[in-house]
């Protein structure tokens, strides 16, 4: 079983959805909880970061954890074509040094048609 | 502010060959990453560095090499190149300082084939 996973799609969804994209996990040492946006050709970027359970709102984009679960999610309002790319989620436990060590799920391609 | 810098793009090699990747940070970062994507795979750690002079294994470090003499500079080596090894390779950083929860900066890879 591996550590992350996450469904690869793609999963495509006309302009102005609402989108979920999700994540589980099997360690339950993790406490940070990320999502990145990778387009096509280019390295990850972060959108969003979480500590523990709850959620965290940003503009458009929502990120939620549930520990109890082992189960994350990442919600796009209103979704736009810019909005295609791959979403990666990522996740660390606390080190208390600063450094992290990331485990990624294998991310999901998302595909907002016009 | 360039960030995280990649050099090459693209690169093919031959079997046996051998080639470094270039990452550059301009950011005086501490913490500097080199991880492979393979499609279906996600994103797994080859090497890492905490400062200058200091590197440790990641997940996948065989038949990969790594050295930091400076901040600024994390070159990741291929010794003998294995056609396993053709990969979309990225380096990322992130700065020092008390908090953990610091976001990953990543360049823009570099694709690898090895024929």
């Amino acid at each position: 079983q591996k550590e992350v996973e996450q469904d690869p799609g793609p999963l495509s969804v006309p302009e102005g959805a609402i989108v979920s994209l999700n994540c589980t996990y099997s360690n339950s040492a993790f406490q940070y909880f990320m999502w990145y946006r990778q387009y096509s050709r280019k390295g990850p970027e972060l959108l969003m970061y979480t500590y523990s359970s709850g959620n965290k709102e940003d503009g458009r984009f929502t990120a939620q954890v549930d520990k109890s679960s082992k189960y994350i999610s990442l919600f796009i309002r209103d979704s736009q074509p810019s909005d295609s790319a791959t979403y990666l989620c990522a996740m660390t436990p606390l080190e208390g040094t600063g450094f992290q060590k990331l485990v990624f799920g294998t991310g999901t391609r998302l595909l907002v048609s016009p | 502010n360039a960030g995280v810098t990649q050099t090459p793009k693209f690169r093919i090699l031959k079997i046996g060959q051998s080639m470094t990747l270039q990452c550059t940070q301009d950011m005086n970062h501490n913490y500097m990453y080199w991880y492979r994507q393979d499609p279906g795979m996600g994103l797994k750690l080859i090497y890492y560095s905490v400062g200058a002079g200091i590197t440790d294994k990641g997940e996948v470090p065989n038949g990969y090499n790594v050295s930091r003499s400076t901040t600024e500079d994390f070159p990741l080596r291929l010794e003998l190149a294995a056609p396993s090894q053709t990969s979309v390779y990225f380096c990322a950083s992130i700065p020092t300082g008390a908090h953990d929860n610091q976001p990953q900066h990543f360049g823009d890879g570099t694709r690898l084939s090895i024929l």
